[in-house]
C-alpha cells in the first residue's frame, strides 16, 4: 500500500531533551516536507526537500533540523525542544521535484513538550 | 510571499444542502490550487485540485472554481452527507513551486 509513515504517533517529552520524528514513504517520491498544524493557524511548512541531500527552510524552521540521506526517509529533529513546539506534525511527500502536485500526508505525530 | 485566506472558519449545513468554501490568494504566479479534507485523527487527503489554466473542475459531488483575475477559488460540495463532516483546507503553490501555502481551514458539519 502506498503510504507515508510517521513515528511515533504520540510523544510527550521534557524541555531540552533531543528527539527525532521519523518519516518514510514507499512511493519513490522526490519531494518531501514537514508541516506543523496549530489551532487557528492551519498547516505551516517547517522544512522541505526536493531530492536526496537537498533541503531548505519553510516558513517556520526555527528550532528544527532535517536530513535527507535517502530518498524514502526524511526525519525531523528537535535538538532542544521547547513548549512552543507542542503541536501536531505532518510529513508529506509528492512526486516530481516540486510541491505543485498532489501531496500525500502521513497520519501525524502529536508532540507535547512539558 | 504567498498568503491564503479561507472563509468561513466553520460551516454547518443540513444533509442534502450545498456547502461552499472560499479562498483568496495573493501571489498571481501561483499555478496550483488543491483542496484537502482532514478527518479526525488523520492526515489531510487531497479531494480535488485545479491548475491555473482551468476555470472549473468537477468530480461527482465536488467541484472547484478558479477566478485568476480576482485571485480566488472555491470548493462546492453538493448533496452533502454526514460523512462530508471534516476540516477542509485550501492551498496554493508558491511562485517557486517549493511549497503549498495553506488556508486556516474550515470545519464543516453536516447534520442529518
Amino acid at each position: 500500500e502506498a503510504q507515508v509513515t510517521q513515528n511515533p504517533r504520540y510523544l510527550i517529552t521534557v524541555t531540552g531533551k533531543k528527539l527525532t520524528v521519523t518519516c518514510s514513504q514507499n512511493m519513490n517520491h522526490e519531494y518531501m516536507s514537514w508541516y506543523r498544524q496549530d489551532p487557528g493557524l492551519g498547516l505551516r511548512q517547517i522544512y522541505y526537500s526536493m531530492n536526496v541531500e537537498v533541503t531548505d527552510k519553510g516558513d517556520v524552521p526555527e528550532g528544527y533540523k532535517v536530513s535527507r540521506k535517502e530518498k524514502r526517509n526524511f526525519p525531523l529533529i528537535l535538538e532542544s525542544p521547547s513548549p512552543n513546539q507542542t503541536s501536531l506534525y505532518f510529513c508529506a511527500s509528492s512526486p516530481r521535484h516540486r510541491a505543485n502536485t498532489e501531496a500525500f500526508f502521513g497520519q501525524g505525530t502529536r508532540l507535547t513538550v512539558v | 510571499g504567498e498568503n491564503v485566506e479561507q472563509h468561513p472558519s466553520t460551516l454547518s449545513v443540513q444533509e442534502g444542502d450545498s456547502a461552499v468554501i472560499k479562498c483568496t490568494y495573493s501571489d498571481s504566479a501561483s499555478n496550483y490550487f488543491p483542496w484537502y479534507k482532514q478527518e479526525l485523527g488523520k492526515g489531510p487527503q487531497l479531494i480535488i485540485d485545479i491548475r491555473s489554466n482551468v476555470g472549473e473542475k468537477k468530480d461527482q459531488r465536488i467541484a472547484v472554481t478558479l477566478n485568476k483575475t480576482a485571485k480566488h477559488f472555491s470548493l462546492h460540495i453538493t448533496e452533502t452527507q454526514p460523512e462530508d463532516s471534516a476540516v477542509y483546507f485550501c492551498a496554493a503553490s508558491n511562485q517557486a513551486g517549493t511549497a503549498l501555502i495553506f488556508g486556516k481551514g474550515t470545519t464543516l458539519s453536516v447534520s442529518s
